[in-house]
């Protein structure tokens, strides 16, 4: 069963910085790119970020892109977002989702979120 | 960026009526779409991928049809259980945009 679970969210600052993990099971975790993908309060769902399966492509979304960085650590099964420079504006549920087989942006599956509050 | 626009924002409907969603590219995706149904507090969904591939494991009752850069997503004979909120997203091109969701209520 693939089980994606995320943590590392909490309340914070404007400006400051947080750290999302993400652990996989349940899949074979290097064959495959990952992604997050947002969801503010009451808003829509926004896709963030995504890093291919070695790193070597990653992609962001304009609004977090110079703040926001995504990473992989294969051995560990992880992804991670390391978001800094926190705005009211960043504040959501933060998904970690993978794309189906062969489907690269169609996500399959989704981790529970983990809500990351930024305000004063 | 490729833009969706998903028609309606909302809609009302009774168990057993047949509804349709709009989502409209900005620019050719080449069936690229994807169709999720998302319930309160609760991840994402994937109902349809390929713009009418059902998902394993999603009933029959859920179709989808593409015409080129507009898509729909058709649900016949809705049940209770249909009632969420649905969101497109093409997954052409990064950004992966999804459409604003259509929240299908019970009248």
């Amino acid at each position: 069963e693939v089980k994606l679970v995320e943590s590392g969210g909490r309340l914070v600052q404007p400006g400051r910085s947080l750290r999302l993990s993400c652990v996989a099971s349940g899949f074979t975790f290097e064959n495959y790119a990952m992604h997050w993908v947002r969801q503010a309060p009451g808003k829509g769902l926004e896709w963030v970020s995504g890093v291919s399966w070695n790193s070597g492509n990653i992609a962001y979304v304009e609004s977090v892109k110079g703040r926001f960085t995504i990473s992989r650590d294969n051995a560990k099964n992880s992804l991670y977002l390391q978001m800094d420079s926190l705005r009211v504006d960043d504040t959501a549920v933060y998904y970690c989702a993978k794309p189906a087989q062969a489907r690269p942006g169609s996500f399959d599956h989704w981790g529970q979120g983990t809500l990351v509050t930024v305000s004063s | 960026d490729i833009q969706m626009t998903q028609s309606p924002s909302s809609l009302s409907a009774s168990v057993g009526d047949t509804v349709t969603i709009t989502c409209r590219a900005s620019q050719s995706i080449s069936s690229n779409l994807n169709w999720y149904q998302q319930k309160p507090g609760k991840a994402p969904n994937l109902l349809m991928y390929g713009a009418f591939i059902l998902q394993s494991g999603v009933p029959s009752r859920f179709s989808g049809s593409d015409y080129g850069t507009d898509f729909t997503l058709t649900i016949n004979s809705l049940q209770p259980e249909d009632f969420a909120t649905y969101y497109c997203q093409q997954s052409y091109s990064t950004p992966y945009n999804f459409g604003q969701g259509t929240k299908l209520e019970i009248k």
